[in-house]
C-alpha cells in the first residue's frame, strides 16, 4: 500500500519567503508527527496531531512555524519569513493510533533558505 | 531529558565484515527502543524493535537487545553487504500517554565497500 508521501520534495527559498509543506499520511493512520532533521542530526520533534487535533507544539521553534490538519488526514506545515536556520529536511510520520509505538516516515521535504 | 546517543560515525567496513553501532539511552520511564535505518534520498525506515527489558529485535540479519542494566541497544550484524549503507538511527519512545513524540540519536553513517 501506498506510504506517507510529502512535498515538495525540494524547496529553495528567499529569506523572509513563506512556504508551506504538505504531508500525506498512510490512510487511516490517527497519528501525524512533523520532526526537524538538520544535516548530520537526528530528527527533532516539532508538533503532533491526533485527527484534526493538535495536541503538542512544543518542538515547534518559534511562532513563525504554524502546522495543521483540519480534516484528519493531509497536514501542512508552514513557516512564515524563512530564516537560514530553518534549512533542514522536514519529516512528517504516521502512525496508526495513539499507543502505537511504530511510526512510519515519509522521504521528507529539503528546504533551503538562502 | 530523555535522549538517546549513539556511537559517532561514519563507520567503514568492507563485505561480510561484522557490524556494531553503539547505542545508549536516558529515560526517566520505560521506553520502547528502536533502530531505524535512512538509505541515500530516502526517507527513515523501522529496521527492529524491542519494546521491554531483554527483548531482542531483528530483521534481515540485523540484531539489537534491549539491556536494561547497561540501559544500551546496540545494532549488530554478521555480515554485511554492500547494500546494507546507509545512515543508522537509533531512537526511544516512552510508554507514556502524554508522551508523543520519538528522541533520536544523531546518527550513524556506514559505508561498506566490496
Amino acid at each position: 500500500g501506498a506510504g506517507v508521501s510529502q512535498s515538495p520534495r525540494y524547496k529553495v527559498a528567499k529569506r523572509g519567503q513563506d512556504v508551506a509543506l504538505r504531508c500525506d499520511p498512510i490512510s487511516g493512520h490517527v497519528s501525524l508527527f512533523w520532526y526537524q532533521q538538520a544535516l548530520g542530526q537526528g530528527p527533532e520533534f516539532l508538533t503532533y496531531f491526533q485527527n484534526e487535533a493538535q495536541l503538542d507544539k512544543s518542538g515547534l521553534p518559534s511562532d513563525r512555524f504554524f502546522a495543521e490538519r483540519p480534516e484528519g488526514s493531509v497536514s501542512t506545515l508552514k513557516i512564515q519569513r524563512t530564516q537560514q536556520e530553518d534549512s533542514a529536511v522536514y519529516l512528517c510520520a504516521s502512525s496508526f493510533y495513539r499507543g502505537q509505538e511504530t511510526q512510519y516516515f515519509g522521504p521528507g521535504t529539503r528546504l533551503l533558505v538562502l | 531529558g530523555d535522549s538517546v546517543t549513539q556511537m559517532e560515525g561514519p563507520v567503514t567496513l568492507s563485505e561480510e565484515a561484522f557490524l556494531t553501532i553503539n547505542c545508549t539511552y536516558t529515560a526517566t520511564g520505560y521506553p520502547s527502543l528502536f533502530w531505524y535505518v535512512q538509505y541515500p534520498g530516502e526517507g527513515l525506515q523501522l529496521l527492529l524493535k524491542a519494546t521491554k527489558a531483554d527483548d531482542k529485535g531483528s530483521n534481515k540479519g540485523f540484531e539489537a537487545t534491549y539491556r536494561k542494566e547497561t540501559t544500551s541497544f546496540h545494532l549488530e550484524k554478521g555480515s554485511v553487504q554492500v547494500s546494507d549503507s546507509a545512515v543508522y538511527f537509533c531512537a526511544l519512545r516512552l510508554l507514556d500517554y502524554n508522551n508523543n513524540d520519538m528522541r533520536f540519536g544523531a546518527g550513524t553513517r556506514l559505508t561498506v565497500k566490496p
